[in-house]
């Protein structure tokens, strides 16, 4: 069965600095996605960014990107210029491109604080 | 706007009480799920259904039950033999198609919470 493992409970910045959140899974498949997602105080699950297990190029969204690295399964967040509204709880999860596609699995979250 | 609507927003139960969640999504989304989310944990799938009048179970169906008769709804019932109910529960969906791009990403609503009193 497919884990995924987020090693940091809590994470603090300090406005306008990079942060590295990281993430670990472990599957014995070869084709999947990875995801994080962000979960503000109102508890709205926020898509964040994706990526395709078969593209090796890093995915990019504005200030988030990834350090995708297939063959370590590690799969970490980095937040750059760092802003008050991105203070929330971060899920990285994994889902398999075969079979009935019905699960997304997360990791347990971190709670990332920015400080003024 | 398109989007998943979860209802209510706060529910109070008593022992022994069956409830439902109610999860509209107006996305044309064939695929819906429902998880719960304790508080230190990551989400946990209870249920999710891929078309109309069809379900699996997830990782912790028992105590749930569920019901897909219209594409656009998913509710959730929550019986009294689920032993530890308080929890918040949120409601997802997403296409069912392998090949378009957004065909992976599960959209979700702003989810129930849920107390035993």
């Amino acid at each position: 069965a497919q884990t995924v493992t987020q090693s940091q409970p809590e994470m603090s910045v300090q406005e306008a600095e990079t942060v590295t959140l990281s993430c670990t899974y472990d599957t014995s498949e070869s084709d999947y996605y990875l995801f994080w997602y962000k979960q503000p105080p109102s508890r709205q699950m926020i898509l964040v960014i994706r990526q395709e297990a078969y593209k090796q190029q890093n995915a990019t969204e504005n200030r988030f990107s990834v350090n995708f690295q297939k063959a370590a399964k590690s799969f970490s967040l980095k937040i750059s210029d760092s802003q008050l509204g991105d203070a929330a709880m971060y899920f990285c999860a994994y889902r398999s491109a075969g079979g009935s596609q019905g699960n997304l699995i997360f990791g347990k979250g971190t709670k990332l604080s920015v400080k003024p | 706007d398109g989007g998943i609507t979860q209802s209510p927003k706060y529910l109070f139960r008593k022992e022994g009480q069956n409830v439902t969640l109610s999860c509209e999504q107006n996305l044309n989304h064939d695929a819906m799920y429902w998880y719960r989310q304790d508080p230190g944990q990551g989400l946990r799938l209870i249920y999710y259904s891929q078309i109309v009048n069809d379900f699996q179970k997830g990782d912790i169906a028992e105590g749930y039950s569920v019901s897909r008769e219209k594409k656009e709804s998913f509710p959730l019932t929550v019986t009294s033999a689920q032993k530890n109910p308080t929890a918040f529960y949120l409601c997802a969906s997403s296409r069912r198609d392998r090949i378009s791009s957004g065909a992976n990403v599960l959209t979700f609503g702003a989810g129930s919470r849920l107390t035993v009193l």
